[in-house]
């Protein structure tokens, strides 16, 4: 398995509250990924890293921000849960040779 | 923008039977195209996938897929499925160039095979 981590792996967090997913590396690859899994959507892209303190929004950014201050870490805050953001969020994480994406086991998160 | 559909949310099929699932993409330029696989509470593992060359790739598994350009599609086939096969599939692409690829992933399709 790709050296991946996501922390934690289940949340329940109450509505207005702040919330900030982990995903931590050991592969020492440039790309980084957030998305969301929804039933009937798939996989969508919140925010990606291109390198340190490189980010770029995705398709389904709004009320999520992204901070990565070192390679191997990438966390996603949600600065004020909704309902709405009630998903499965999975890291996933490029090499710049390789193409495919490796992805972390997944964060369940609950808002109340 | 990219786009991928996979027209088929479910598939029930029977074990030892054969399976495609379907998946087509909005046509680009250049294009990777990727399965990935979903086991029941686990994350994405790669099935197989299409960077260029022979439009047939093996995957894991058993699985194989077909690209076709001219039909913008990349379908997943297995000649004889097991229980084991039960989960869900994904189909993704990128495109461009290598920088700051992203994927597109198409909506899924659960397989559920069946004794």
């Amino acid at each position: 398995d790709a050296g991946i981590t996501q922390s934690p792996r289940h949340k329940v967090t109450e509505t207005g509250t702040p919330v900030t997913l982990r995903c931590h590396q050991t592969e020492n690859h440039r790309y980084m990924y957030w998305y969301r899994q929804d039933p009937g959507h798939g996989l969508r892209l919140i925010h990606y890293s291109y390198g340190v303190k490189d980010t770029d929004k995705g398709e389904v950014s709004d009320g999520y921000s992204v901070s990565r201050s070192k390679t191997e870490d990438f966390l996603l805050t949600l600065e004020s849960a909704t309902s709405s953001q009630t998903s499965v969020y999975f890291c996933a994480i490029r090499g710049r040779a390789n193409t495919e994406a490796f992805f972390g086991q997944g964060t369940r998160l609950t808002v109340v | 923008a990219q786009s991928v559909t996979q027209l088929d949310s479910q598939v029930p099929v029977f074990e030892e039977a054969p399976v495609e699932l379907r998946c087509n993409y909005s046509s680009s330029v250049s294009v990777y195209l990727f399965w990935y696989v979903q086991y029941p509470n686990q994350g994405l593992q790669l099935l197989l996938k299409y960077l260029s060359g022979s439009t047939l790739v093996k995957g894991i598994n058993g699985f194989e897929a077909e690209f076709n350009k001219s039909q913008t599609s990349f379908h997943l086939r297995k000649p004889s499925v097991h229980i084991s096969d039960t989960a869900e599939y994904f189909c993704a692409v990128i495109t461009g160039d290598n920088y700051g690829q992203n994927f597109v992933f198409g909506p899924g399709t659960r397989l559920s095979v069946l004794p």
